[in-house]
């Protein structure tokens, strides 16, 4: 059982070139949700999906987008890269939303935008 | 987003002593509660989703108990063993985004 799998595992960036970070779940979960991890900030929510074709913001979503057109697909599309976006994302998914369901977490992606 | 605090920012604790430590969340409109364990180079793993006002839940040696008019969550671990050393997490959620805290880390010395 495969749960979420998140690729690359590594990327490293130059300032303004563009990147889509994938996430899939084979568990038919309908929420799924992006984080960035940084030092000292815990994890912060940068876009999120209830169910196929539907998405909405986070606490971050400045040069982020996401779409979801499958239950099982969620990427997440850095723009134009920026060094403010050298982090750790990962991509959680729950049965249901979020609120009473538990999520289920990728093995994350670190970023290094130079 | 919620205002989620949790306290303290670390702890160191011995082998085979017992520990505990809180988060704290607007009691307002409040839904539930997450609590999510985080070990070094892995992902966050959810322990307990909880709901109801008193309710205590209990997984092995670690227990968590919620106050949902006080607004706050302690979590414990009892008999602290050296795999116990992670991150813990609690999350309100806020309509369909969860709001995680910065965290307690706990450090089990040997």
């Amino acid at each position: 059982n495969a749960g979420v799998t998140q690729t690359p595992k590594f990327q490293v960036l130059k300032t303004g070139q563009s990147m889509t970070l994938q996430c899939a779940q084979d568990m038919n979960h309908e929420y799924m949700s992006w984080y960035r991890q940084d030092p000292g900030m815990g994890l912060r929510l940068i876009h999120y999906s209830v169910g196929a074709g539907i998405t909405d913001q986070g606490e971050v979503p400045n040069g982020y987008n996401v779409s979801r057109s499958t239950t099982e697909d969620f990427p997440l599309r850095l723009l134009s890269a920026a060094p403010s976006q050298t982090s750790v994302y990962f991509c959680a998914s729950s049965a249901r939303e979020a609120r009473s369901e538990k999520l289920f977490f990728g093995s994350g992606t670190q970023l290094s935008v130079l | 987003i919620l205002n989620v605090e949790q306290s303290p920012q670390s702890l160191h604790v011995q082998e085979g002593d017992s520990t505990n430590f809180t988060c704290s969340f607007p009691s307002s409109n409040f839904y539930a509660l997450h609590w999510y364990r985080w070990e070094t180079a892995k992902s966050p793993e959810a322990l307990f989703v909880m709901t109801l006002n008193g309710d205590e839940k209990k997984k092995g040696r670690i227990s968590a108990t919620l106050n949902t008019k006080e607004g706050y969550s302690y979590l414990y671990i009892k008999g602290s063993q050296p795999e116990d050393s992670a991150t813990y997490l609690c999350a309100p959620p806020n309509d369909y985004k969860l709001s995680f805290g910065a965290g307690t880390t706990v450090t089990v010395r040997a």
